[in-house]
């Protein structure tokens, strides 16, 4: 039993460059979120899917992008990467609508 | 804007000593709280949950909810050098489907 899987797990890119974060969980899970961590801080969350086509907006959805086609998968889509993007990002899934299973991450710098 | 607030740290507490951790939330709305520890470059490990007023218990941990007063805590007894770590505190508003993070209070325990 993976859990939840983030692909991958570091990534530079350049300013303007667009990338895809690939998050995919195999517990059946509903829920699913994007989380952005900061050094130092806690997590803000991005975007979130109650499932299978269907997403919302969280506090930070700017320049960012996502789609649930599939209850397993949840890409986030950075579309012109620019460098206040750098940072932590986090996928997680539920089962009742409060996160309890996190990925290991994906260190994204860009410059 | 909805916020949860927690001293950054570092809390430090000699190794066997009660670590007590503090937070605190604007949204009146929240319905449910969770600590999470999350060591250094991992993701964060959901540890408990509180949905009543007052003490719920599990292990060397205890975590404790007023609401009138809008604080959490956790309380974490022998304490050892392994609990060190950064704990988030986060609070869950059922109508909002939303988690919103502390920035986290870094716990050292010294041996």
């Amino acid at each position: 039993n993976a859990g939840v899987t983030q692909t991958p797990k570091f990534r530079i890119l350049k300013i303007g460059q667009s990338m895809t974060l690939q998050c995919t969980q195999d517990m059946n899970h509903n829920y699913m979120y994007w989380y952005r961590q900061d050094p130092g801080m806690g997590l803000k969350l991005i975007y979130y899917s109650v499932g299978a086509g269907i997403t919302d907006k969280g506090e930070v959805p700017n320049g960012y992008n996502v789609s649930r086609s599939t209850t397993e998968d949840f890409p986030l889509r950075l579309e012109l990467a620019a460098p206040s993007q750098t940072s932590v990002y986090f996928c997680a899934s539920s089962e009742d609508g409060r996160p309890q299973h996190f990925g290991d991450g994906t260190r994204l710098s860009i410059l | 804007q909805k916020e949860v607030e927690q001293n950054s740290g570092p809390l430090s507490v000699p190794e066997g000593a009660i670590a007590s951790l503090n937070c605190t939330y604007s949204d009146r709305g929240s319905q449910s709280f969770f600590w999470y520890r999350q060591y250094s470059g991992k993701s964060p490990e959901l540890i408990m949950f509180i949905y009543s007023n007052g003490d719920k218990e599990d292990g060397r941990f205890t975590a404790q909810l007023n609401k009138a007063s809008q604080y959490v805590s956790l309380l974490i007894r022998d304490s050892q050098p392994s609990d060190s770590a950064t704990y988030l505190c986060a609070a869950f508003n059922n109508a909002g489907n939303m988690l919103t993070f502390g920035g986290g209070t870094r716990l050292m325990v010294k041996p």
